[in-house]
């Protein structure tokens, strides 16, 4: 089976750093993925990580470790437009995309 | 570059109706897959066409089914509606499948009464 967990919830002030982790279990793994969802709206892709290490794209970077069976996902110098629920994401051996429960994200001024 | 187009935005059903969802694929994507979205369960993967050909199905009851036409647009369709579907269904598409980038739609957001 796979699942993958994460944090419910996470606050942090406007400006700062933040970061959402997300741990998997999986008989096979294929990479693991990240989107940002607003209200309810349709989620974004931010990252994906196929290998082990650091993957930057702007104020967003990702990690992965293949070994420890964990992600996480960083968000430098927060703007409150960042508010917002984070989701991993990663296929299992059947080809099925698995999804976290996902961390919503509060950014405070 | 238009993104992917889902239709109804929303929708109010009663027990017992079945429903028909509408995905329009972003031009020239191939993939598209179906998931639902709910407070307690998160998002869960349904099915996934490619090419007119259901590729990957989810854990959920034959009440819930899907099609490809030619053109790539799918719809899906959950017949004998049950209070516990009312959820946000959204679609996304990719032009491989497999591990590439999804780009998802708004989403279906359906109510059963």
């Amino acid at each position: 089976g796979q699942s993958l967990e994460q944090p419910s919830e996470v606050t942090a002030v406007e400006g700062a750093i933040v970061q959402i982790n997300c741990t998997y279990q999986t008989s096979g793994f294929y990479g693991l993925s990240w989107y940002q969802q607003h209200d309810g709206g349709a989620p974004t892709f931010l990252s994906y990580n196929g290998l082990d290490g650091l993957e930057e794209t702007g104020r967003f970077s990702s990690f992965l470790s293949r070994s420890k069976g964990y992600s996480y996902l960083l968000l430098k110098e927060l703007q409150m437009k960042d508010s917002a629920s984070y989701l991993c994401a990663s296929y299992n051996q059947g080809g099925k995309l698995i999804f976290g429960q996902g961390t919503e994200l509060s950014v405070k001024p | 570059k238009a993104g992917v187009t889902q239709t109804p935005r929303y929708l109010i059903k009663t027990r017992g109706q079945q429903v028909t969802l509408s995905c329009s694929p972003i031009s020239g994507h191939r993939s598209v897959s179906w998931y639902q979205q709910t407070p307690g369960q998160g998002l869960q993967f349904l099915f996934e066409y490619f090419s007119e050909t259901q590729r990957n199905k989810g854990n959920f009851p034959g009440r819930f089914s899907g099609r490809q036409f030619s053109n790539s647009r799918s719809e899906m369709n959950v017949s004998t509606l049950e209070l516990g579907d009312s959820a946000l269904y959204l679609c996304a598409s990719s032009d491989t499948g497999g591990t590439g980038e999804l780009f998802f739609g708004e989403g279906s957001r359906l109510t059963v009464l």
